[in-house]
């Protein structure tokens, strides 16, 4: 969804290196989630956060940790990269269920992340 | 959490309709089941939503029984763009422990 972008979109580094992956989104949505993939495997959610003053961990959060810097701006970091962490990472959006649904995120394009 | 379970991997050929189904033993009144679909390289884009019975969009058919216990994604007519991995999610409040699973790989065969 080209409303929500990724930067880098790719990035090699190397072990012990602090690393942050920036999300934007104009979607004017509230949720936003961080979310790995890894080879062969689905997605897993890292953090997300429904307002500006939200912060939830996910399934594997150790390792990571993400600031909310405003409702468009969800920056993932990794403050002493380790290689187990190289993996595909995807940003999220998803606007508050109507009634009746509940929640359908939009994805961003994804940052390639490689840990030497 | 309700787990889900579908298949690894299918093919089909072009033209035809494809049926993913998922289970779903352990979903909770309020859950929702939502299937996405993904392309290499790209993140999830949803496709469709439901809670009972049918539900059909532009893109797909959702069938989902009076019990819940599974959902079947109904692909009309699948053409070489439908090539991808499907997800299929049971979305519940708080969204604390949301996982894609590994998905149904699906290839279209020409």
């Amino acid at each position: 969804d080209a409303d929500v972008t990724q930067t880098p979109r790719n990035r090699i580094t190397k072990t012990g290196k602090r690393i942050m992956l920036e999300c934007s989104q104009t979607k004017g949505h509230d949720r936003m989630y961080w979310y790995r993939q890894d080879p062969g495997l689905g997605l897993r959610l890292i953090y997300y956060s429904f307002d500006v003053k939200d912060i939830n961990k996910g399934e594997i959060s150790d390792g990571y940790s993400v600031s909310r810097q405003a409702q468009a701006k969800f920056s993932l970091s990794l403050e002493s990269a380790i290689p187990n962490q190289t993996a595909l990472y995807f940003c999220a959006t998803s606007d508050l269920p109507r009634q009746g649904n509940t929640d359908t995120q939009y994805f961003g394009p994804g940052t390639r992340l490689t840990v030497l | 959490l309700a787990k889900t379970t579908q298949p690894i991997s299918m093919d089909s050929y072009e033209g035809q309709e494809v049926n993913i189904t998922c289970s779903h033993n352990n979903i909770a009144t309020n859950d929702y089941i939502t299937w996405y679909q993904q392309f290499p390289s790209q993140g999830p884009r949803f496709i469709i939503q439901g809670y009972k019975t049918k539900v059909t969009n532009e893109v797909a058919s959702l069938f989902i029984p009076a019990d819940r216990k599974s959902s079947t994604l109904s692909l009309p007519r699948v053409s070489l763009s439908d090539t991808a991995v499907y997800y299929c999610l049971v979305v519940a409040g708080g969204y604390q422990k949301v996982t894609f699973g590994t998905g149904t790989k699906l290839q279209v065969i020409p």
